[in-house]
């Protein structure tokens, strides 16, 4: 079946420490990728977007990602990560030809201070 | 801009009962989408409505699922009748245009428990 899938489910890392969450779509043809982030009691809310053109994206809060097509991969990455980035992180897949976006399970990451 | 509203936020209720929940989504987007969470199946897209009109709801579990877009501003989202199972938070997301090209703005979300 068609999916999205996030490796990790939950992370812990160290203030300063890199980030890195991995994001893999099993879709042939042309998708759109995002990142959608959602802080401890608030909604989801976009971190970064990749529609075409230059592969890696810079997005809010020093994020970025890098999309790799031949591995239908679109990690997500922090060189140093905050406190305040304690939240969930989803990636989400929209396929052009279905109109449809799907989100993976996605990822609690704990920084511990 | 006020953002998606939904509402309750928080709706417990008995076995067999009906729920319903609502959503007001941002003014002028023409794309409405109903979302479900839990923790075992993360974020599952239940249904989405272009203008009004839903275009896809092979995401709705059963047929106690049923939901509505009676105009631009306003759509429900109803459980009858309601089962343990359905307990999760059930988010509502709008977008300027079709999902695949616009960001989603979502609702704070409604946690519903079954009982």
């Amino acid at each position: 079946a068609q999916s999205v899938s996030q490796h990790n489910h939950h992370v812990i890392l160290s203030e300063a420490a890199s980030l890195e969450l991995g994001c893999n779509y099993s879709y042939g043809g042309t998708v759109n990728l995002f990142w959608y982030v959602q802080y401890p009691g608030q909604h989801l809310q976009l971190l970064l977007k990749y529609f075409s053109g230059d592969p890696l994206v810079k997005g809010i809060k020093g994020f970025e990602a890098e999309f790799i097509k031949s591995k239908f991969s679109f990690n997500l990455r922090k060189p140093s990560v905050q406190w305040s980035d304690t939240a969930e992180y989803f990636c989400a897949v929209a396929k052009l030809r279905d109109d449809k976006i799907i989100f993976g399970k996605g990822t609690r990451l704990h920084i511990l201070p | 801009d006020a953002g998606v509203i939904q509402s309750p936020r928080h709706e417990v209720t008995e076995m067999g009962q009906e729920v319903t929940l609502r959503c007001k989504p941002i003014s002028g987007h023409n794309s409405l989408f109903w979302y479900r969470q839990t923790m075992m199946r993360g974020l599952e897209l239940l249904i989405y409505f272009n203008n009004n009109v839903p275009i896809d709801d092979s995401g709705m579990p059963e047929d106690r699922f049923s939901a509505k877009m009676p105009n631009a501003s306003f759509s429900t989202l109803k459980i009858q009748p309601s089962e343990p199972r359905d307990s999760a938070v059930y988010f509502c997301a709008s977008s300027p245009g079709p999902g695949i090209n616009s960001p989603l703005h979502f609702g704070n979300g409604t946690r519903l428990t079954v009982t």
